[in-house]
């Protein structure tokens, strides 16, 4: 079974700062999608950047960027600048025809900005 | 465009009793997935329906029902509620089933069960 894995419960970034949240998953498939989604209090998941496993070239929205390592199964979102209105829980997601089409998510990692 | 909306925003039930959660889909969008988000947790996949048909369920039992309806809006319905039903539900749409379609989500229902 595929699982997602985040292995860090906070963090906290000074603003304008740079900050990488980690995510690990397990699979045996080959085609498959990555996915971060924010979620602010108001509760919305948004999402923030995606990645299709074929694709090696890095995964870029602005100020979001993702470090996408196939072989070791590991999808790290980078925030350049960050910016007060990033703070949120940030959830890593896998998704593929083998996984029934669900999103499998990770646990999540709350980002605190400071001002 | 209208995006994902969800009704009630909040809701208490007691244990035993029964609920229906709704959810509207954005605007061409055919494929509406259910998750349940437990506190301090991320989601789990409840069912997903695409064009009036169940596509897929994940670890709930069948007191875990829903519909989807011919304008592709849907309902989760929970029978004999029990006090671990406590979480906030979130409904999500896509234009398509494929695994490559990103999911729209609502605001989400917070249930409470006392």
């Amino acid at each position: 079974a595929q699982t997602v894995t985040q292995s860090q419960p906070e963090m906290s970034v000074q603003e304008a700062e740079t900050v990488t949240l980690s995510c690990t998953y397990d699979t045996s498939e080959s085609d498959y999608y990555l996915f971060w989604y924010k979620q602010p209090p108001s509760r919305q998941m948004i999402l923030v950047i995606r990645q299709e496993a074929y694709k090696q070239q890095n995964a870029t929205e602005n100020r979001f960027s993702v470090n996408f390592q196939k072989a070791a199964k590991s999808f790290s979102l980078k925030i350049s600048d960050s910016q007060l209105g990033d703070a949120a829980m940030y959830f890593c997601a896998y998704r593929s025809s083998a996984s029934n089409y669900q999103l499998i998510w990770g646990a999540g990692t709350k980002l605190i900005i400071k001002p | 465009e209208t995006g994902v909306t969800q009704s009630p925003t909040h809701l208490i039930k007691t244990r035993g009793q029964q609920v229906t959660l709704r959810c509207s889909s954005q605007s061409g969008h055919n494929t509406v997935s259910w998750y349940q988000q437990a506190l301090g947790q991320g989601p789990q996949f409840i069912f997903q329906y695409y064009r009036e048909e169940e596509n897929g369920r994940g670890n709930f039992p069948p007191r875990f029902s829903g519909l989807q309806f011919p304008n592709y809006s849907s309902e989760l319905n929970v029978n004999a509620l029990e006090l671990d039903d406590s979480a906030l539900y979130l409904c999500a749409s896509s234009r398509d089933r494929g695994v490559n379609q990103p999911q729209h989500f609502g605001d989400g229902t917070r249930l409470s069960i006392l």
